[in-house]
């Protein structure tokens, strides 16, 4: 069955840091993989995603998330974190062999409040 | 702004009232999606569009939700009778619909629904 798993609920780092947020997935296929931003009482803003070639990825913000297809992880990073990061990120997976041509199926992670202090 | 806009953001009812949500996604998108996200979950499917075709619903849609689109752009989610229960909130996505591309799906600010 497909899957993702954010286990961490809660990321503290502090300001200047690097940051990382976990991801792992499972899915039959090739998956396409997808992050999420959530500021408070806010939608979802798309970050980033990876559907095939270079392994890192690189989004908005100054993010990046590595696909790592052995270790079937997606982590997302920031070689600086600020203040301004702090929100809820959202992993998302979907198997492009699963009802092919609509993200309607997106399995979406529990999500991973990040905190970054001055 | 041209992303996905919902309207309205914060609505208040008392319980077996109806409420309705609007949302009005990027122009050029054929897709369609709803959302629900309640506090510390990720976002549940509800429904999705292509065009304005209602091409799936999920178990989660009981009788009493209603989602339209009636001409390929715009689309009405209507709750009838609402319950404690429905407090949530409703989120509105829409993405291009190009084959084994992997979509991006573009949310709303998402309607907050209280039901007291």
């Amino acid at each position: 069955a497909q899957s993702v798993a954010q286990p961490e609920d809660q990321v503290n780092v502090a300001e200047g840091n690097p940051l990382t947020v976990k991801c792992t997935y499972s899915v039959s296929g090739n998956p396409y993989l997808f992050w999420y931003v959530q500021y408070p009482n806010r939608g979802l803003q798309f970050l980033l995603k990876y559907i095939t070639g270079d392994n890192l990825v690189k989004g908005s913000y100054g993010f990046e998330a590595e696909f790592n297809k052995s270790q079937t992880s997606f982590h997302l990073k920031k070689p600086s974190a600020l203040v301004s990061d702090s929100a809820l990120y959202f992993c998302a997976v979907r198997d492009p062999l699963s009802e092919a041509g609509n993200n309607r199926k997106l399995i979406w992670g529990l999500g991973t409040s990040l905190a970054v202090n001055p | 702004d041209t992303g996905v806009s919902q309207d309205p953001r914060h609505k208040i009812t008392k319980r077996g009232q109806n409420v309705t949500f609007r949302c009005d996604p990027i122009s050029e998108h054929n897709r369609l999606y709803w959302y629900r996200q309640t506090l510390g979950q990720g976002p549940e499917f509800l429904t999705y569009f292509q065009n304005e075709a209602q091409l799936e619903k999920s178990r989660l849609l009981s009788d009493r939700f209603s989602a339209e689109r009636p001409k390929g752009s715009f689309s009405t989610l209507e709750i009838q009778r609402t319950e404690q229960g429905d407090s949530a909130m409703y989120l509105c996505a829409s993405s291009l619909g190009i084959q084994g591309r992997g979509n991006t799906i573009y949310f709303g600010e998402g309607s907050w629904l209280t039901v007291v």
